[in-house]
């Protein structure tokens, strides 16, 4: 079973600060991956995703992640964070040629402090 | 087009009683999943369907259930509850089933959910 981890629940930070999100997931095969963002009172939305090529995915937002497969991990970055960032953030992983069934971790509470 | 939509958005039941959820997906795709959303575990796949089938379930107990009719909505029933049913539960619809390596633009179209309070 796929299992995912995400560390430093709650994350506070001041506008402009750098903001990265680690990521590490359990599967031995090959992997589909995902951030996705949860802004206060919206729906879940997808921030960015790897499926396969260049490991370093830029998604919305300004924002980016690495996937290391040595690590198991799919990092998420940003170099400036705004008030706006303030958000949960998932990261989820899916088996290749799997199905839609998402593993996600429990989740970032990012606070950016204006 | 309009996007995944969910009813009711906020329920509150008693602890024994049961609860249907309602989901519709986005116009033109045929697989439905269903998360619970809670504090302590985030989120957590019930089911998939595809096509009035179910294709992928999680580890819930069979107090769980769904449906999906040919229109493509879903449905999820809760019986029995109990008080630590209380969550948000969420919906989210694709085009099709799976996410493979050539499918590189599915993602998963998530809908506002239903937070169902179980006293």
């Amino acid at each position: 079973a796929q299992s995912v981890s995400q560390h430093n629940h709650h994350v506070i930070l001041s506008e402009a600060a750098s903001l990265e999100l680690g990521c590490n997931y359990s599967y031995g095969g090959t992997v589909n991956l995902f951030w996705y963002v949860q802004y206060p009172g919206q729906h879940l939305q997808l921030l960015l995703k790897y499926f396969s090529g260049d490991p370093l995915v830029k998604g919305i937002k300004g924002f980016e992640a690495e996937f290391i497969k040595s690590k198991f991990s799919f990092n998420l970055r940003k170099p400036s964070v705004q008030w706006s960032d303030t958000a949960e953030y998932f990261c989820a992983v899916n088996a290749l040629y799997g199905n839609n069934r998402l593993a996600f971790g429990k989740g970032n509470q990012v606070v950016v402090i204006p | 087009k309009a996007g995944v939509t969910q009813t009711p958005r906020y329920l509150i039941k008693t602890r024994g009683q049961q609860v249907t959820l309602s989901c519709s997906p986005i116009s033109g795709h045929r697989s439905v999943s269903w998360y619970q959303q809670t504090p302590g575990q985030g989120l957590q796949f019930l089911f998939e369907y595809f096509s009035e089938t179910q294709r992928n379930k999680g580890n819930f107990p069979g107090r769980f259930s769904g449906r999906q009719f040919s229109n493509s909505r879903s449905e999820m029933n809760v019986s029995t509850l109990e008080l630590g049913d209380s969550a948000l539960y969420l919906c989210a619809s694709s085009p099709l089933v799976g996410l493979g390596a050539n499918n590189k633009n599915e993602k998963l179209f998530f809908g506002s959910g239903t937070q169902l309070s179980v006293l």
